[in-house]
């Protein structure tokens, strides 16, 4: 059963500070990616990873920086927190194939980041 | 405009009743379609996946695509209050030699008991 944790359910931090949000996947997955979900805008992609220490900015990578130092784990950093940061983020991991059904995404269960 | 249109709703009905869920896209490079399904303070989950223009069929849910149309469906039979939950469709562009996977707003569903 493919397993994705994100490192906190809820979290408050304060405008500049600087956030670490992790994710660890289970399953051996090639990629990983990060999403925010906003209401009315969906998830949209802030940035993935084919691969250990390779990162692709996704559509919103303006304020994130990520790092894939193993094939497990992918952080997602904000390096000075600002309020329209505030948002639920979620972590998501597939297989590398790019045909079949192992395109699904298997996504962690999201942090709520509050910025105040 | 946006790739990927999806009426956020919300969308009431109740119990039993069938429900259709849809999206139009503007990209003709998507080739996969699906449909995730997330409920409240969970991450989306995949529901069904769907290639070619048709339907397809599982247990009380039919994922349908129409490719000339650019047009996806989502149906529902027998809708129970456990289906409550936002729905997002989702499509893959491979074209650019890697997976792009653009989702829709998602559609907000209430089943009433």
């Amino acid at each position: 059963d493919v397993k994705v944790t994100q490192s906190s359910r809820y979290l408050v931090k304060r405008t500049g500070e600087k956030v670490f949000l992790e994710c660890v996947q289970d399953m051996d997955h090639e990629n990983m990616f990060w999403y925010r979900q906003d209401p009315g805008l969906g998830l949209r992609l802030i940035y993935f990873s084919y691969d250990v220490k390779m990162k692709e900015k996704g559509d919103i990578p303006e304020g994130y920086s990520v790092s894939r130092e193993k094939k497990e784990r992918f952080s997602l950093i904000l390096e000075s927190a600002s309020t329209n940061q505030t948002s639920m983020y979620l972590c998501a991991s597939s297989f590398e194939r790019l045909a079949g059904v192992s395109n699904e995404q298997f996504f962690g269960p999201g942090t709520r980041l509050t910025v105040l | 405009q946006k790739e990927v249109e999806q009426d956020p709703g919300p969308l009431s009905v109740p119990e039993g009743a069938i429900v259709s869920l849809n999206c139009t896209y503007s990209n003709s490079a998507f080739q996969y379609f699906m449909w995730y399904r997330q409920y409240s303070r969970k991450g989306p989950e995949l529901l069904m996946y769907t290639y070619s223009s048709g339907n397809k069929e599982d247990g009380r849910f039919t994922a349908q695509v129409d490719k000339s149309s650019k047009y996806i469906s989502l149906f529902i039979r027998d809708s129970q209050p456990s289906d409550s939950a936002t729905y997002l469709c989702a499509m893959i562009d491979n074209s650019g030699g890697y997976q792009k996977v653009t989702f829709g707003i998602g559609t907000k569903l209430q089943v009433i008991p």
